[in-house]
């Protein structure tokens, strides 16, 4: 256990759905982020967010919307997406920077149908 | 293009044998680190090495950083079943707000 959880750990969505999901971190962190991991692919970070504000969007279409009322909870909205969409998508949090160590949950494998 | 590219993309060994991944990266650095992921959940953090430290242990781990040649070098040591897994490195490209990962090193323990 590494002190972030995530929901749903499995999510079959169509292209049409609307789906969230969620992050929360039990470590007292005051950053999170969202990643995406795909098959034979580094691993893709999506959005950043220091004390509630996002910092970082990496160029995300806008068909993932994300979310983070407080510290230790972050959100990703999904709406209208593709099939290449699917994949393993990771929260992870830190104390301090992004360029600390950051911990990580276990991860909402995603497929789009 | 990436950041940090780990070397081998793949390594099988038998168990008790040490296991040496490499990364190298293209730009300056504050800190180096390595994680661990097993077969589809989230990664582990191993080690943090710092731009100004040349080696850093952990139980059966021993981690190098060069700086004059942008790599590193992750070593595990009587390799166990349970080592099983996928390697990455991390860097933060100096200045950049943001951790860059490679696409990893996956290692299979042969019992």
């Amino acid at each position: 256990e590494t002190g972030v959880t995530q929901t749903p750990r499995h999510l079959v969505m169509g292209m049409t759905n609307k789906k969230s999901l969620k992050c929360e971190q039990h470590l007292g962190h005051n950053a999170m982020y969202w990643y995406k991991q795909s098959a034979k692919k580094p691993l893709e970070l999506m959005f950043v967010y220091n004390f509630k504000e996002q910092t970082e969007n990496n160029s995300v279409p806008s068909r993932f919307s994300p979310e983070c009322p407080n510290s230790s909870h972050l959100f990703l909205h999904l709406h209208t997406l593709q099939p290449e969409d699917s994949a393993l998508y990771l929260c992870a949090s830190s104390q301090g920077g992004s360029k600390e160590t950051q911990y990580f949950g276990p991860g909402t494998r995603l497929l789009v149908l | 293009s990436q950041q940090g590219e780990e070397d081998p993309q793949a390594l099988s060994i038998q168990e008790g044998e040490n296991a040496t991944m490499n990364c190298s990266y293209k730009t300056s650095i504050n800190n180096l680190q390595w994680y661990r992921q097993n077969s589809g959940r989230g990664l582990v953090h191993l080690i943090l090495i710092r731009s100004n430290e040349r080696e850093k242990h952990s139980g059966r781990l021993r981690v190098t950083l060069d700086t004059s040649k942008k790599s590193s070098s992750l070593l595990i040591t009587a390799s166990r079943a349970a080592d099983t897994a996928s390697y990455f490195c991390a860097t933060d490209m100096g200045g950049a707000q943001k951790l860059v990962f490679g696409q990893g090193t996956r290692l299979t323990i042969n019992p």
